[in-house]
């Protein structure tokens, strides 16, 4: 069965460094998703992205966040200069229709230290 | 803004009991809304999608319904097993593609 694959499955990284967390969606779909989960929290909408262009963007998604599909099957999230705050586990997601059913990966566990 | 809230944040059932869980949102406006579980350090795992147009939906021991005009949505799980232990989340979508989470219920079945 088709499946979203996220890598790494868990980056430490300090804070202000880079770090771009890659995912893979189903290969026929065409909607991408970043969601992402601080500890204990609701998991949280962060973008949509379709046809090359961000479609909506939640107020998280700040000037240090950017999503790009560098190669018609990764689909990357960088985070420019991280906080301590960025630590979270993030989801991606991955719809073959507008707002069909989201298939998520497992997870990248960020840990900003 | 949409708001979803799940009652109760955690369930704890004995093995073979059939079970209700409930997910409550604030904007009846949607255009689905998806129920996952996720277990301890996991991902989510889609279990079921219901359409706006829609009142309900099955999958195996599991049936999910809609109700939009009260803005509530139950899962029930029939015959409940230790394996059925885990998170579950509810999720609402308005037409933005962005799924608005409750908190979701932490559901323990002992043998």
């Amino acid at each position: 069965e088709p499946e979203v694959t996220q890598t790494p499955s868990h980056q430490v990284t300090q804070m202000g460094q880079e770090v771009i967390l890659r995912c893979v969606p189903i290969s026929n779909h065409l909607y991408f998703y970043w969601y992402r989960q601080i500890l204990g929290q609701k998991v949280e909408f962060l973008v949509s992205f379709y046809n090359n262009e961000i479609s909506e963007k939640s107020e998280i998604f700040d000037d240090q966040f950017s999503v790009e599909r560098p190669d018609g099957s990764n689909f990357t999230l960088k985070i420019r200069s991280t906080k301590l705050e960025d630590s979270a586990m993030y989801f991606c997601a991955s719809s073959e229709v507008r707002s069909g059913e989201q298939y998520f990966g497992p997870g990248t566990r960020l840990t900003v230290t | 803004k949409q708001e979803v809230t799940q009652i109760p944040a955690a369930l704890s059932v004995p093995e073979g009991e059939n079970l209700v869980l409930n997910c409550s949102f604030t904007d009846s406006a949607i255009y689905n809304l998806q129920w996952f579980r996720q277990d301890p350090g996991k991902g989510l795992t889609s279990l079921l999608l219901i359409q706006s147009s829609q009142r309900e939906q099955t999958s195996g021991r599991l049936n999910a319904s809609l109700d939009k005009s009260s803005g509530r949505s139950t899962l029930y799980i029939a015959a409940s097993q230790p394996g059925d232990s885990a998170t579950y989340l509810c999720a609402a979508e308005g037409g933005s593609e962005k799924l608005v989470f409750g908190k979701g219920t932490k559901l323990t079945v002992n043998p």
